[in-house]
């Protein structure tokens, strides 16, 4: 992996549904790897940061795990509700200020 | 705390026209970034300091310029605008280099037409 990928590009969930998707990141010279929710209109903001290989954190219905040996991140939601619809962004730090974001995983969950 | 304020929100520029972006942070952060976002692409990084006086290039550093003479104030500087640089901007702001994430800007909409 060369670049940040995430996937799926979008998804359409049911209120109540669970849902995952994936950050892709390169696995060498790794420092971290963040996560934003960014909602329309409004600018991204931090969910997560993550630095150690198997580091879980978890805000609300909101988790997150972290591999960097083989370069992966998930970002799970437990019972999706319409305020989760936004964009969620990766973003892989590896090396001084060498920064990576995805396009980001763009959630539609339909009440 | 009003975080990141950036200005204007909006903003049309006719080609060979210069403008500047404003940004200001008041969390005392000493990192500061500049980002432009264009559909269907990741954030690109365009300049970033690491503190009053220091400042770098970052992906995309063709045709802006920055300034950084106070911790507060990161502003970016378009020199003869042209159409590539119609996008979104964004200002950022973070504690340290990576271990902390980064609080945002609303965003600045510029076309250059």
């Amino acid at each position: 992996i060369l670049n940040v990928e995430q996937s799926p590009q979008s998804l359409h969930v049911q209120e109540g549904d669970s849902t995952n998707f994936t950050c892709s990141f390169p696995s060498s010279n790794f420092y971290a790897l963040h996560w934003y929710r960014w909602e329309t209109a409004k600018s991204p903001e931090a969910l997560f940061v993550m630095t150690l290989n198997g580091d879980e954190k978890k805000k609300g219905r909101i988790s997150a795990t972290l591999n960097t040996k083989e370069g992966y991140s998930y970002l799970y939601i437990k019972g999706s509700q319409p305020e989760d619809s936004a964009t969620y962004l990766c973003a892989s730090l590896g090396g001084y200020q060498k920064v990576t974001f995805g396009i980001g995983t763009k959630l539609q969950v339909i009440p | 705390n009003a975080g990141v304020t950036q200005t204007p929100k909006f903003r049309i520029l006719k080609i060979g026209q210069s403008m500047t972006l404003q940004c200001a942070q008041d969390m005392n952060h000493n990192y500061m970034y500049w980002y432009r976002q264009d559909p269907g692409m990741g954030l690109k990084l365009i300049y970033y300091s690491v503190g009053a006086g220091i400042t770098d290039k970052g992906e995309v550093p063709n045709g802006y310029n920055v300034s950084r003479s106070t911790t507060e104030d990161f502003p970016l500087r378009l020199e003869l605008a042209a159409p590539s640089q119609t996008s979104v901007y964004f200002c950022a702001s973070s504690y340290s280099q990576g271990n902390y994430g980064y609080t945002f800007g609303s965003g600045t909409r510029l076309t250059v037409v």
